[in-house]
């Protein structure tokens, strides 16, 4: 199993320029999320999924958005990127019907500078 | 929203110390949860607590459930190098798996 993977791993962008990062998770986790880490503020969550096809806004949506078409994969789209989305970008995936039920399994992170 | 408040944000301690870390909230959780991030990484989860005044260990590391279900403190005796991360609590209320963060404590260790 590999687990929760992101790509890319680091991205430079440019204000305006839109982007979509992908998590994919071979665990067939129901729930998928994704937070963003800034120095000093820990994770916060940007928007989650309970399962294929839907999607829910977190604590931090705006300017981003996702979709779930597929169990194994979560996109985060930036549609024009800013300065102020410069951040490390976790995915997670959780499985609500196992016996662990609230451990959340993070990726190694994407690094967005946007310029 | 529900906020949780880690002490301290940051440590600086030499090899072979024990390290105490906490996590408090106004709310109250069901689970508390404490990861932990190596630089480049993204967050381990090191110990699950699922019970009011639970006590529970994972070899050097000792995290407690406190009893008003309000809070959470996580030990780490005889401290080594590779130690060193952020450390984060996280809340769980309820059945919404949505977990809340706190800010995350960094340990540093110096040999």
């Amino acid at each position: 199993n590999a687990g929760v993977t992101q790509t890319p791993k680091f991205r430079v962008l440019k204000t305006g320029q839109s982007m979509t990062l992908l998590c994919a998770q071979d665990m067939n986790h129901e729930y998928m999320y994704w937070y963003r880490q800034d120095p000093g503020m820990g994770l916060r969550l940007i928007h989650y999924s309970v399962g294929e096809g839907t999607t829910a806004k977190g604590e931090v949506p705006d300017g981003y958005n996702v979709s779930r078409l597929k169990k194994q994969n979560f996109l985060l789209g930036l549609e024009s990127a800013a300065p102020s989305q410069t951040s490390v970008y976790f995915c997670a995936s959780s499985d609500p019907g196992g016996l662990r039920q609230e451990t959340q399994y993070f990726g190694p992170g994407t690094r967005l500078l946007v310029l | 929203g529900q906020q949780l408040n880690q002490s301290p944000q940051s440590m600086f301690i030499q090899e072979g110390e024990d390290v105490s870390m906490n996590c408090t909230s106004s709310s109250i959780f069901n689970t508390w949860l404490w990861y932990k991030q190596d630089p480049g990484e993204g967050p381990v989860l090191l110990i699950a607590l699922y019970k009011a005044g639970e006590l529970t260990s994972n070899g050097r590391l000792t995290a407690q459930f406190g009893i008003t279900r309000k809070d959470s403190f996580l030990n780490i005796s005889a401290s080594i190098p590779s130690d060193v991360g952020i450390y984060f609590c996280a809340g769980l209320r309820g059945s919404n798996y949505k977990l809340t963060f706190g800010k995350g404590t960094l340990l540093t260790v110096n040999p």
